[in-house]
């Protein structure tokens, strides 16, 4: 199956610098990479999302980059604020005959200091 | 719409014991997952649902068994509690005509074998 490293599992920044969490997935047939921001006691939500057939997508402050060939795609936070702290997690999926499931990397604990 | 609904949200079981956590959704979505994350684990899939009848295992099923008798409803049993399923146990949906779209989570159940 998929396999999905994630990096860091910790990232502390001050306010208003940018962070970077990086993933690696393993099946070169994955297509889609959902990333994920769960804050403490609460549910995983849906922050951005790529499928492979783009390159880089952009939500205000957030960016999500794909490397096909490298297999490796990348979260992008700019000008970060207190509340961007929480947990982030990457995932990866082939759909098709898998029907959509989801593999996950293991989440970076992301911190942004005031 | 209320989304994806858990029931309960704490409970803590001895060992032996038995128990059905619920999830229920409101989005008229085929699929359902559930999903188990411990500390730095990220979330791992137990059982997947395309559909009322229809359930299949993910990277984890041991000792938990699961059933969709309706599209909205898809409740997951653990038979005989072991302390290894202490965890916390996440619910999600989506909605497919074809792969890849969005999983909408629950707010989980915290469980806790003693």
């Amino acid at each position: 199956g998929e396999n999905v490293e994630q990096h860091p599992s910790t990232l502390s920044v001050q306010e208003g610098d940018s962070a970077v969490i990086k993933c690696t997935y393993s099946d070169s047939a994955s297509n889609y990479f959902p990333w994920y921001k769960q804050e403490l006691g609460k549910r995983p939500q849906l922050i951005i999302d790529i499928r492979s057939n783009v390159g880089e997508k952009k939500d205000q402050r957030i960016a999500v980059t794909l490397n096909k060939t490298a297999k490796h795609f990348s979260l992008h936070i700019t000008e970060t604020q207190p509340e961007d702290s929480a947990v982030y997690f990457c995932a990866a999926s082939r759909g098709g005959s898998t029907l959509g499931r989801l593999y996950f990397g293991r989440g970076t604990q992301l911190t942004v200091w005031p | 719409n209320a989304g994806v609904t858990q029931t309960p949200k704490f409970r803590i079981l001895k060992i032996g014991q038995s128990m059905t956590l619920q999830c229920t959704q409101d989005m008229n979505h085929n699929y359902m997952y559930w999903y188990r994350q411990d500390p730095g684990m990220g979330l791992k899939l137990i059982y997947y649902s395309v559909g009322a009848g229809i359930t299949d295992k993910g990277e984890v099923p041991n000792g938990y068994n699961v059933s969709r008798s309706t599209t909205e409803d898809f409740p997951l049993r653990l038979e005989l509690a072991a302390p290894s399923q202490t965890s916390v146990y996440f619910c999600a949906s989506s909605y497919s005509t074809e792969s890849n779209q969005p999983q909408h989570f629950g707010d989980g159940t915290r469980l806790s074998i003693l």
